[in-house]
């Protein structure tokens, strides 16, 4: 069971958006940042968003970040088959002492 | 531009030590702003972090790993080391070495080893 508690699947049609929440406690997502993740099937985790609603070079807007005091939520907009991955939210863990991840969302595009 | 590659042993015996190595090549692992760490992936399962190390030797290890985890930097190689001893089929995943920003995100992955726990 994960520390951060993120839905285990979303889906939405192409051209459409779609949010992931990231659920945790005042120790993790309350006190520090948060960054998400995708996960193509057979690729190395990319990063899409750092600092809670940042974009590394080469990401487009079309990924998005926020948070609000526990939780965090990622969108996408204008959806695309290519965006078919599995998402993972992360961030310290000031209790734990460690980083904790979200186990993870599969998001279908329909 | 940064690149992070694993190497090791792809099958490790059930209660042997799991060692892996993570060569930097286009940076440097004495970079005073960042964290390397390891991170892995069982098969069918989400991320899980390893642990973390700083150039100077500080390290973070999970606490549920914490007493089979060993990771090192070796700076006069550049390299990122891990170890995990007694291990089980449950270590069975694919390893990831990365770097992280400090309080930022795990920007920088290498392409991954999979490594198979069995007799």
């Amino acid at each position: 069971q994960s520390v951060l508690t993120q839905p285990p699947s979303v889906s939405a049609a192409p051209g459409q958006k779609v949010t992931v929440s990231c659920s945790g406690s005042i120790s993790n997502i309350g006190n520090n940042y948060v960054s998400w993740y995708q996960v193509l099937p057979g690729t190395a985790p990319k990063l899409l968003i750092y600092d809670n609603n940042k974009r590394p070079s080469g990401i487009p807007d079309r990924f998005s970040g926020s948070k609000s005091g526990t939780s965090a939520t990622l969108g996408i907009t204008g959806l695309q088959t290519g965006d078919e991955a599995d998402y993972y939210c992360g961030t310290w863990d000031d209790s734990l002492r460690g980083w904790v991840f979200g186990g993870g969302t599969k998001l279908t595009v329909l | 531009q940064l690149q992070l590659q694993e190497s090791g042993p792809g099958l490790v015996k059930p209660s042997e030590t799991l060692s892996l190595t993570c060569t930097v090549s286009g940076g440097s692992v004495s970079s005073v702003s960042y964290y390397w760490g390891w991170i892995r992936q069982p098969p069918g399962k989400g991320l899980e972090w390893i642990g973390s190390i700083y150039y100077s030797g500080n390290t973070y290890y999970n606490v549920s790993l914490k007493s089979r985890v060993t990771i090192s930097v070796d700076t006069s190689k550049n390299q990122v080391s891990l170890k995990l001893s007694s291990v089980t089929a449950a270590d069975t995943a694919v390893y990831y070495c990365a770097r992280v920003e400090v309080g930022s995100g795990w920007l920088n992955w290498g392409q991954g080893t999979r490594v198979s726990v069995s007799a």
